[in-house]
């Protein structure tokens, strides 16, 4: 059972451009939500995360877009470069402690020049 | 650099056999987290550890087993290997049992032959 579906599994996109991930979820008892990239050999790092109480959170390129209502958030990379080539994962979990960090099945980008 | 490191990096064996993968978390931390990291199912939290005790289980077959040791590093036992197995394993520690930001380690990338 997928938690977190996240679309697409594979985007390209070129420089300067606009890539956008999508991701939805069903537990409505999630409360935070936090997007992961992952270079080739290397473990996700943690990029941006959002609470439910903001529709949007921006750290320089990176954007989410969070919609409660629909239970979708997405990740919006503005101005993408080559060095964004990586894998994207979303991620949502409970609140407190001892609760696991579900994933999305991770969106391969890569943006040529 | 994440700070968690992660051993083996690679690890080749045979359909039957037992492995052990190490993971020694961030200095500090106390949670660890295991997770396996499959190109069709992307990653998948196996188990977590705060302090030497299991906290959280997730979908860990029956053959794996994992431990924290008083130093707090951990180890994931995997035994009567499949080929299905072979996949990327992940560390990750966080220094509370709540789980907002993981650091995650480079992985053991493990094949079964």
């Amino acid at each position: 059972q997928q938690q977190v579906k996240q679309s697409p599994q594979s985007l390209i996109v070129q420089k300067g451009g606009i890539s956008i991930i999508n991701c939805a979820y069903e537990n409505t008892a999630f409360d935070y939500f936090p997007w992961y990239q992952q270079f080739p050999g290397k473990g996700p790092a943690l990029l941006i995360a959002i609470r439910p109480d903001v529709s949007e959170k921006k750290e320089g390129r990176f954007t989410i877009s969070f919609n409660k209502s629909a239970k979708q958030f997405s990740l919006h990379i503005m101005d993408s470069q080559p060095g964004d080539s990586a894998t994207y994962f979303c991620a949502a979990s409970r609140g407190g402690g001892y609760q696991k960090v579900t994933f999305g099945i991770g969106t391969k980008l890569q943006v040529i020049p | 650099d994440s700070g968690v490191t992660q051993t083996p990096k690679h690890l080749i064996t045979a359909t039957g056999q037992r492995v052990t993968l190490r993971c020694s978390p961030r200095s500090g931390d106390l949670s660890v987290y295991w997770y396996q990291q499959s190109l069709d199912q992307g990653l998948q939290f196996l188990i977590q550890y705060y302090n030497g005790e299991e906290r959280a289980k997730g979908n860990i077959l029956e053959r794996f087993s994992a431990q924290q040791f008083p130093d707090l590093h951990s180890e994931l036992n995997l035994s009567s290997l499949e080929l299905g197995d072979s996949a990327l394993y992940f560390c990750a520690s966080t220094q509370g049992a709540a789980n907002e930001k993981l650091f995650f380690g480079s992985g053991t990338q493990l094949s079964v032959l």
